[in-house]
């Protein structure tokens, strides 16, 4: 399978403890993105790379929120001291910028429970 | 800001014609998209119209855009059982905006 891999599926952690999730993208996609879903919404943008520079972040993303990609292939976004309402789905998707239509493919999330 | 409208659920029998609509205010959006997201999944990438295009079809979905009212439309013909998802409408000139989605269209089949 060649698609968009995410890790974990699933995560239930307690109040104020750290977590991390990665995102595997297509082997050729040069751009990868981070999306968070809460129940009822569609995915929200939160920041995105061009290779291994993260080149926009949402203003979602507190200071509690980082994520790397070190050799512009996987990418990690870690949570520190998480809170109740960080629970959601947590989307990687990535592209091939081109210059022409950016088609973006999402892998499966990674659902974060923080209880 | 953007933002990106659609109506929370849609029924219809099985073998009849779904359209859901959309709506979005970005006027210098390059592409819009239909994305389906099943129970428990990320969101799988339908199809994709260009903003200078009037209609798209792609098998039994037909997308139809109306650039000067904004508005966006999916069309799945002879729906099927499987069919039953949510519908997430998307715009974006892609990079640092991302996609902005709207909140998803449950897509409900009767038999």
């Amino acid at each position: 399978d060649t698609g968009v891999s995410q890790d974990p599926r699933h995560k239930i952690t307690k109040r104020g403890q750290n977590v991390t999730f990665r995102c595997d993208p297509i082997s050729e996609h040069n751009r990868l993105y981070w999306y968070r879903q809460t129940l009822g919404q569609g995915p929200e943008f939160l920041t995105y790379f061009q290779n291994e520079a993260q080149l926009e972040k949402s203003r979602l993303l507190s200071d509690r929120f980082s994520a790397e990609r070190p050799k512009g292939s996987f990418s990690t976004l870690e949570i520190q001291r998480t809170e109740q309402g960080d629970s959601a789905m947590y989307l990687c998707a990535s592209s091939l910028a081109d210059g022409s239509n950016e088609k973006l493919f999402f892998g499966s999330g990674t659902q974060l429970s923080v209880l | 800001g953007e933002d990106v409208e659609q109506s929370l659920f849609l029924s219809v029998r099985e073998g009849d014609s779904s359209v859901i609509n959309c709506t979005y205010t970005d006027s210098s959006s390059t592409y819009l998209y239909w994305y389906k997201q099943e129970p428990g999944a990320g969101l799988q990438l339908l199809t994709y119209i260009f903003s200078n295009m009037d209609m798209k079809q792609d098998q039994r979905l037909t997308v139809l855009l109306n650039k000067k009212d904004k508005h966006l439309s999916l069309r799945i013909a002879d729906t099927q059982t499987g069919d039953s998802a949510i519908y997430f409408c998307a715009e974006g000139r892609g990079g640092a905006d991302g996609l902005t989605f709207g909140k998803g269209t449950h897509l409900i089949i009767q038999p």
